[in-house]
Parts: structure tokens; sequence; C-alpha cells
């Protein structure tokens, strides 16, 4: 069965600090990934998706980047976190044929302060 | 441009009781999927049912059921006997008919059922 794993589960930085956070998926091959962003007491907001290895879309513009170094890794960077970076981050996965399903991973909580 | 729109901020639900939860939409694809998901307290968020738009009977999985009406763009879930562990956020969501199968989200709308 599938698995999609993001780390790590919370995180405080402070503002102007670089981030990194990972997202793996396991027992599928070739899936659509996607980094969305829930601010407290909303919904979530499509950062990136990806359809392939380093094929990267960028949804918002922001200071946060997105990489896929391998098939079923997905990686969201930021050179310099911004309080408004605060929120929840949450991967998801799809597969490239099955499109009536999206699974998402436990997600991250980060707070910038 | 697609939307998605939840109009109730917060609903409230005797247990046992079944409970509509609105959700409206907007898109100019033809084809086009729609999904609700539960989120718990937690923070993770569950799949719970997707309709897609050549669908001809409403979906159904267990306790929920999508209705479905094309026509007026609207998808409502509706949980039959709740519980209290139904007592979530709970977001509608849509996808276009692109290959990227991203999904847009509405704003939620938070559910509390009452012993």
């Amino acid at each position: 069965s599938q698995t999609i794993h993001q780390w790590p589960a919370t995180l405080v930085q402070p503002v102007g600090s670089p981030l990194s956070l990972e997202c793996t998926v396991e027992g599928t091959s070739n899936p659509n990934l996607y980094w969305y962003r829930q601010a407290a007491g909303r919904g979530l907001q499509l950062l990136f998706y990806s359809v392939g290895i380093g094929q990267i879309s960028s949804e918002v513009p922001q200071n946060l980047s997105a990489s896929r170094p391998q098939d079923r890794q997905f990686i969201l960077s930021s050179k310099k976190l911004l309080l408004s970076d605060s929120g929840f981050y949450l991967c998801a996965w799809t597969s490239g044929v099955s499109y009536n399903e999206q699974f998402f991973g436990p997600g991250t909580r980060l707070t910038v302060l | 441009a697609q939307k998605i729109t939840q109009t109730q901020p917060g609903m409230f639900v005797q247990e046992k009781e079944a409970v509509t939860l609105d959700c409206t939409y907007d898109t100019s694809d033809p084809s086009y999927g729609l999904f609700w998901y539960k989120q718990p307290s937690s923070g993770e968020m569950i799949f719970l049912i997707y309709q897609g738009s050549y669908d001809q009977q409403n979906a159904t999985e267990g306790r929920y059921s999508l209705n479905f009406q094309k026509a007026r763009k609207s998808a409502n879930l509706v949980i039959s006997a709740s519980q209290l562990g139904d007592s979530a956020m709970y977001f509608c969501a849509m996808r276009g008919g692109d290959s990227s199968y991203k999904l847009i989200f509405g704003s939620g709308t938070r559910l509390l059922v009452r012993p």
C-alpha cells in the first residue's frame, strides 16, 4: 500500500533562517506531487506541484521554492523565512493515471518567530 | 477560473442525525472532479469521497454521500447517522481537466456533533 511521509512534524524557526521540508512517498511510482499551505483557520492553498522528476510548477509567487530530486521525493525550501511563511504545510500525491483520489501526508506545522 | 465556495463556517448536528454540508463550484472545464476531505484537530486530511463530472450516480462511501447537482453546480456532502467522531473541519475541493490533477479548496465548514 502507499504511504506518504513528511518531516519534521513541527518546526520553529527565526525570521531570516533557511527552510527545508521533505516529503517522500512509498508504494507508488511516477506520482504527481503537491505542496499545500494552510494558514490558521483557513483552507488549503496550492503552492507547487510536480508531474515528474525535475518538473516544478509554481502556483503562487513567494520566497519559497520546491525541488523533486527523485521520483518519490519532494522538497520545499526557502533561503530566508518571513513571518508570513508560518502555517501548516501539507504534501500530497496522486497517481498519474488515477485522478479520482489525492492523498495527504501528516503535515509540518511551521512557526516563524 | 475555478472556484469552490463553502458558505457555512460552522454547523451543529445532534448525534445520530443526518447533516448536509454545502459546496458550490464554478468551472469552465467540461471534465472535472469533486472531493470532500475531513480534517480533525490533529491536522491530517482524510479523503472521504469523490464525484466525477460525468458520473451519473451520486457517490456514496459508507455514511457519506455526495449530492451532485450538475446544473446547479453544487456538490453537497451528506453525513448520515452522525457520530461524535465526525466533529472536524470539512473541505470541499475540485480538480480541473488538465493532467496536473491539482486541487482547489473551499474555506471549509467546522462541524460539531452534539451528544
